[in-house]
């Protein structure tokens, strides 16, 4: 699995769009991009994923460039609650390996 | 309500004594999987199971062992635990197949082990 490089640490205001960038160069064509946070200690829970088109869904939108090397996920209008750390994984079940590597995420702290 | 448990929530022990953490899931998937999580280190993976009777290792799998007998547990053994495996564990299950390859995770257990 490709690995993927994050910020360590991101602030944005209240309201504001939270935009959280992902670096996985070495993604290769079958893997998919995922998004996960974790609030506090509690278990991560899944946001989006995609392979190359922009998602969208009712939490986030996920734009994966046409080289697929990056990826951001925003946060339309962020609110206390998305103070959270958040992870990119790159991953496919058919790559031969069904490992999945967290790493160590983007902690966002949303601000009053 | 679809969910994954765990148990103990909460668990200190000594080193050495065996203890094993429990994960059931009601949603009838295939994958099941263990992380622990350490400050700075992020979530790794510990053992993973695409089956049942089918397990295989995660980036830090020594010290721990798993069985994957019935398709909704996914009990995580520790033989002889130390205090370098004081973490907190989440157990995570998803379907095998499918488009949607979510994982559901958890509510942690947290492990002392003095």
């Amino acid at each position: 699995d490709a690995k993927t490089t994050q910020p360590p640490s991101m602030d944005c205001a209240e309201g504001r769009a939270a935009n959280l960038p992902c670096n996985h160069s070495t993604i290769s064509g079958n893997e998919y991009v995922y998004w996960y946070r974790q609030i506090h200690s509690q278990g991560p829970q899944y946001i989006i994923h995609g392979l190359k088109n922009n998602e969208t869904n009712e939490m986030a939108s996920l734009i994966i460039t046409e080289d697929r090397k990056s990826s951001t996920l925003i946060l339309p209008h962020a609110t206390l609650r998305d103070t959270a750390v958040y992870y990119c994984i790159v991953r496919s079940d058919t790559s031969g390996t069904y490992k999945y590597i967290f790493g160590t995420g983007t902690r966002l702290k949303v601000l009053a | 309500e679809a969910q994954v448990t765990q148990n103990p929530r909460y668990l200190i022990t000594v080193t050495g004594k065996k203890l094993t953490v429990t994960c059931s899931q009601n949603m009838n998937h295939e994958y099941m999987s263990w992380y622990r999580q350490d400050p700075g280190l992020g979530l790794r993976q510990i053992y993973y199971s695409m089956n049942v009777e089918v397990t295989d290792k995660g980036d830090v799998p020594e010290g721990y062992k798993v069985s994957r007998k019935e398709k909704r547990n996914f009990p995580l053994i520790l033989e002889s635990p130390s205090p370098n495996q004081t973490s907190l564990y989440f157990c995570a299950s998803r379907p095998w197949e499918g488009a949607y390859y979510e994982q559901y995770f958890g509510p942690g257990t947290r492990l002392t082990v003095t």
